[in-house]
């Protein structure tokens, strides 16, 4: 079956370092990922979907200097958290919409972790 | 604009229980889908069912059966004779064929024990 992957899955990190995630879709091509962001016993929050080829759309209070997507491939997107602090410390989760059949696929999620 | 309401935040169940989780669910779009996922401790999404609006049958696999309800906008889960394996965040979810993007409920955490 389709499989997203993710990576890393986990990462620590300095206050005020940059962090980058990638999500590959393995076997099947990609036009829309999307970008979730899960804080503890929380729901899934909506940050961003991005087209593969173009700017990605945020949603309304995410800031798009900071959390910088791009979707260089039909199989590859990467979130960069910039100047990360502690409250940017949160689970990451990605998924990708195949283009053909127009299913939504999950990744693992990465969580990150912000000393 | 789109919402799901899992009103039952936690849940507490003993093993060999049937346990219903609920969902609600608003949308002006007459094309959607809905979704149940679990979430483990572990983090990862797992996929349990997927309905379209069109299809308003019910559906049983294994211990787990859905029941959806156009008209009281309603997509219920029963997991029967519950395990202690079933216990983790349940989330229904609501994808906007328009918009093109998800909407999760806040999900429910079920307790199965022993």
């Amino acid at each position: 079956g389709a499989v997203v992957s993710q990576h890393p899955s986990w990462v620590i990190c300095k206050s005020g370092t940059s962090v980058k995630i990638e999500c590959r879709s393995l076997d099947f091509q990609a036009t829309t990922m999307f970008w979730y962001r899960q804080f503890p016993k929380q729901s899934l929050m909506l940050m961003a979907t991005s087209n593969e080829g173009s700017k990605a759309t945020y949603e309304q209070g995410v800031e798009k200097d900071k959390f910088l997507i791009n979707h260089a491939s039909l199989t590859l997107s990467t979130l960069t958290v910039t100047s990360a602090h502690p409250e940017d410390s949160s689970f990451y989760i990605c998924s990708a919409r195949d283009r053909l059949v127009g299913e939504q696929y999950f990744g693992p999620g990465t969580r990150l972790t912000v000393t | 604009a789109q919402k799901v309401t899992q009103a039952q935040t936690e849940i507490s169940v003993v093993e060999k229980e049937d346990v219903t989780l609920d969902c609600v669910y608003e949308t002006r779009d007459t094309t959607y889908y809905l979704f149940w996922y679990k979430q483990p401790p572990s983090g990862e999404l797992v996929f349990l069912i997927r309905r379209n609006s069109f299809d308003e049958q019910n559906e049983i696999s294994g211990r787990y059966s859905w029941n959806f309800q156009k008209s009281t906008s309603s997509f219920n889960f029963t997991i029967t004779a519950s395990q202690v394996v079933d216990s983790a965040v349940y989330f229904c979810a609501l994808f906007n064929t328009n918009a093109g993007k998800s909407t999760f409920g806040d999900g429910t955490t079920l307790t199965v024990k022993p």
